[in-house]
């Protein structure tokens, strides 16, 4: 199972761009990249996933360099219900999820 | 994607009892699987449960402290046996999206289980 490092946490401003990057230097060649979001007291929530180059979607844009030992999740204009830890997980179909730390996202007005 | 119940959302329980939680899913699901999260931390895997067989558990998990059934496609039950403070966690069961093209996971609202 590829390991993955995040930053342990960041802070932003309601309407700037958010950019988490996730490092995962052994990704197999069937795994995909996929973030989640976790608010306190719910489980977490599938934000976007990719294998490779730029996936957006009306949340979040994923950005995979061809390399694939990094991806990086954007978050255009944060508000503050964006406040949250966000997972960048690294896997393929019917494999479990292994969670790294996670970044904790601290946005403020 | 698929959709959990997950019951009860917290309790508080005595040292020493047992709790068990419950994990229902809307569509027939191949694997499911249970977390947990201690105060502050990450997620960690505690089992991954398929129908007609036996759990499989992570290393630092037995069956004995948290045993699970998994009786159909559609449903799974996880009981956290004679409970200390350090059993004090919130517990997901987590099952395969289901959407195609997905390769991922949807999680259940958890259980937040204090234990005095």
């Amino acid at each position: 199972l590829a390991k993955t490092t995040q930053p342990i946490s960041m802070d932003s401003y309601e309407g700037q761009e958010v950019n988490i990057t996730c490092s995962h230097n052994n990704i197999a060649t069937n795994d995909y990249i996929t973030w989640y979001q976790q608010f306190p007291s719910q489980g977490p929530r599938f934000i976007i996933q990719g294998y490779k180059t730029k996936v957006t979607n009306e949340v979040a844009s994923l950005f995979i360099p061809a390399d694939r030992k990094s991806s990086t999740l954007s978050l255009p204009r944060v508000s503050l219900s964006d406040t949250a830890v966000y997972y960048c997980l690294v896997g393929g179909d019917r494999v479990k999820l292994v969670f790294g730390a996670g970044t904790i996202l601290r946005v403020k007005s | 994607s698929a959709v959990i119940s997950q019951k009860p959302s917290r309790d508080i329980c005595q040292r020493g009892t047992s709790l068990t939680i419950q994990c229902q899913v809307d569509s027939q699901v191949t694997m499911m699987f249970w977390y947990r999260q201690q105060p502050g931390q990450s997620l960690t895997l505690i089992a991954t449960a398929n129908q007609g067989s036996e759990a499989t558990y992570e290393s630092g998990f037995v069956i004995d402290k948290f045993p699970i059934s998994r009786p159909n496609l559609t449903f799974s039950t996880l009981t956290v046996s004679n409970m200390s403070p350090e059993d004090s966690s919130i517990y997901l069961c987590s099952v395969e999206a289901g959407d195609r093209g997905y390769y991922g996971y949807t999680f259940g609202s958890g259980t937040r289980l204090t234990v005095v």
